[in-house]
């Protein structure tokens, strides 16, 4: 069964704070995993994509745990423009067709 | 500037009649999708293509149909099959195949309302 599960957030935290979101997927042979952010009412938008080794781009750390079968996404030094909804996204295969979303974690920075 | 352009923006849709939403893509990619997200709920997925002439229905494609004559586009059609049809839809292509990661980009989406 295709799954992808996040953290149910909400997150509230403040300005400057640390903050890390988890996803676990259940298909053990996924293949591409991806953070997406989501503002209201807009279309998601690819955030990072995440490697084996983990990567890192400025503030934001992705890390793979494939035999846990989870991925993280820690953002550092939160800004008031971080608020966002981020995806977990999962791709079952490299075809396309097995892209599965999760269900997003909602993230507050506050002043 | 390469792109995913979905049109109208908003639209709004009388009882028993069929609606269009656009999506035009001038990346180059092969694949293409419909996503509907229902308010503080997450995608799911319509419709896919991987190639033209060729699609696949996802989850919920019930009241919906599509068409992929052309590898820049592939419209939706809500049809009066849709009882429920107010929400964000959204259009997304990408890349297959191939080694390593693949990720969808987003066109900025149709709100359709019933009226």
């Amino acid at each position: 069964r295709k799954e992808v599960e996040q953290d149910p957030g909400p997150f509230n935290v403040p300005e400057g704070a640390t903050v890390a979101f988890n996803c676990t997927y259940s298909n053990s042979a996924s293949q591409s995993f991806f953070w997406y952010r989501q503002d209201c009412r807009k279309e998601p938008k690819l955030l990072m994509s995440v490697y084996s080794s983990g990567n890192e781009d400025g503030r934001f750390t992705a890390q793979l745990n494939r035999a846990s079968q989870y991925i993280s996404l820690l953002i550092r030094d939160s800004k008031l423009s971080d608020s966002a909804t981020y995806l977990c996204v999962v791709n079952f295969d490299n075809y396309g067709q097995n892209f599965v979303f999760g269900p997003g974690t909602r993230l507050s920075v506050l002043p | 500037d390469g792109g995913i352009t979905q049109s109208p923006k908003y639209l709004f849709r009388k009882e028993g009649q069929n609606v269009t939403l656009s999506c035009e893509q001038n990346l180059n990619h092969d694949a293409m999708y419909w996503y509907r997200q229902d308010p503080g709920q997450g995608l799911r997925l319509i419709y896919y293509s991987q190639i033209v002439n060729d699609f696949q229905k996802g989850d919920i494609a019930e009241g919906y149909s599509v068409s992929r004559e052309k590898k820049e586009s592939f419209p939706l059609t809500v049809t009066s099959a849709q009882k429920n049809p107010t929400a964000f839809y959204l259009c997304a292509s990408s890349m297959n195949g191939g080694a390593g990661n693949q990720p969808q980009h987003f066109g900025d989406g149709t709100r359709l309302s019933i009226l």
